[in-house]
C-alpha cells in the first residue's frame, strides 16, 4: 500500500441499502477526513477524526457515520442510501500538529444511489 | 457558519494568455489552502498562505493572501494545456475546519 486507498473505486446502490466505504493509509497521520464531492459544491467535510478513537461532525454528517478503531482505516457507512447521496467521496488524511495543515486526498469513491 | 466563494466558476482559456482566480471567505482567516484537481483525479495540495498580504511563486502560478486575511487569489500566466482542472481554495479559520470553495473549473484551448 502507498499513501491512500479507498474501496470501492464506484458503486451502484440501490436507495435503502447499506454501504460502507473504505479507506485505508499507511502514512501513519493522525488525522483523517470523509469529503463528498458535488459539482459547483467544491468539497463538503461529512466527519473527521484527529486521532485513532475519536470522530466528529463535519459540515454535512447527517445520513453518513464513521468510526476509528486504529490509526490506518477510516471507515464511511451509509446506513440506508438515498438518491441524494450520489457524490463523489474522496478520503484524506493530514499529519497531527498545527505545523502540518496540507491535507492528502485519496484516489475517491464514485457512488450511485438509484 | 463560514463560507468560502470562488469566481469564477469556470475560466476558458486561450493557450498562452494569463487568468486570475479568486476566493473570498466571510471570516477571517488563520490560513489559507490551493489544491489542483486534474480531471478524473484527486485534489493534490499545492500551496498553503499564511501571513497578510503573503505572495508565492511556482514557476508561473502566483498566490497572494489578502491584507485582511478574507480573501486570496491564484494567477496563472502564460497558460498550457497542462493547466487544465479544477483549482480549490481552502480556508482555515482559527478553531474550525478546513473550508473548500466551489473550485474554478480550468478549460484551455489550444
Amino acid at each position: 500500500i502507498a499513501g491512500i486507498t479507498q474501496a470501492p473505486t464506484s458503486q451502484i446502490l440501490a436507495a435503502g441499502r447499506r454501504m460502507t466505504l473504505r479507506c485505508t493509509q499507511d502514512m501513519r497521520h493522525n488525522a483523517m477526513y470523509w469529503y463528498r464531492q458535488d459539482l459547483g459544491l467544491g468539497l463538503r467535510l461529512i466527519h473527521y477524526s484527529n486521532t485513532a478513537g475519536t470522530t466528529g461532525k463535519g459540515e454535512v454528517p447527517d445520513g453518513y457515520s464513521v468510526s476509528r478503531a486504529n490509526t490506518d482505516d477510516f471507515p464511511l457507512t451509509l446506513a440506508s442510501a438515498v438518491p441524494s447521496q450520489t457524490s463523489v467521496y474522496f478520503c484524506a488524511t493530514k499529519e497531527g500538529g498545527a505545523r502540518y495543515n496540507e491535507q492528502f486526498f485519496g484516489p475517491g469513491t464514485r457512488l450511485t444511489v438509484l | 457558519g463560514q463560507q468560502v466563494m470562488q469566481i469564477p466558476q469556470y475560466q476558458h482559456v486561450q493557450e498562452g494568455e494569463d487568468f486570475t482566480t479568486y476566493c473570498n471567505s466571510s471570516t477571517t482567516l488563520s490560513n489559507i489552502q490551493w489544491y489542483k484537481q486534474r480531471p478524473g483525479g484527486h485534489p493534490v495540495f499545492l500551496i498553503q498562505l499564511v501571513k497578510s498580504g503573503e505572495v508565492k511563486k511556482q514557476k508561473r502560478l502566483t498566490f497572494q493572501f489578502g491584507e485582511a486575511k478574507k480573501n486570496s487569489s491564484l494567477h496563472i500566466t502564460a497558460t498550457q494545456t497542462t493547466d487544465v482542472g479544477t483549482y480549490f481554495c481552502a480556508g482555515k479559520a482559527a478553531g474550525n475546519k478546513l473550508t473548500f470553495g466551489g473550485g474554478t473549473r480550468v478549460l484551455v484551448k489550444p
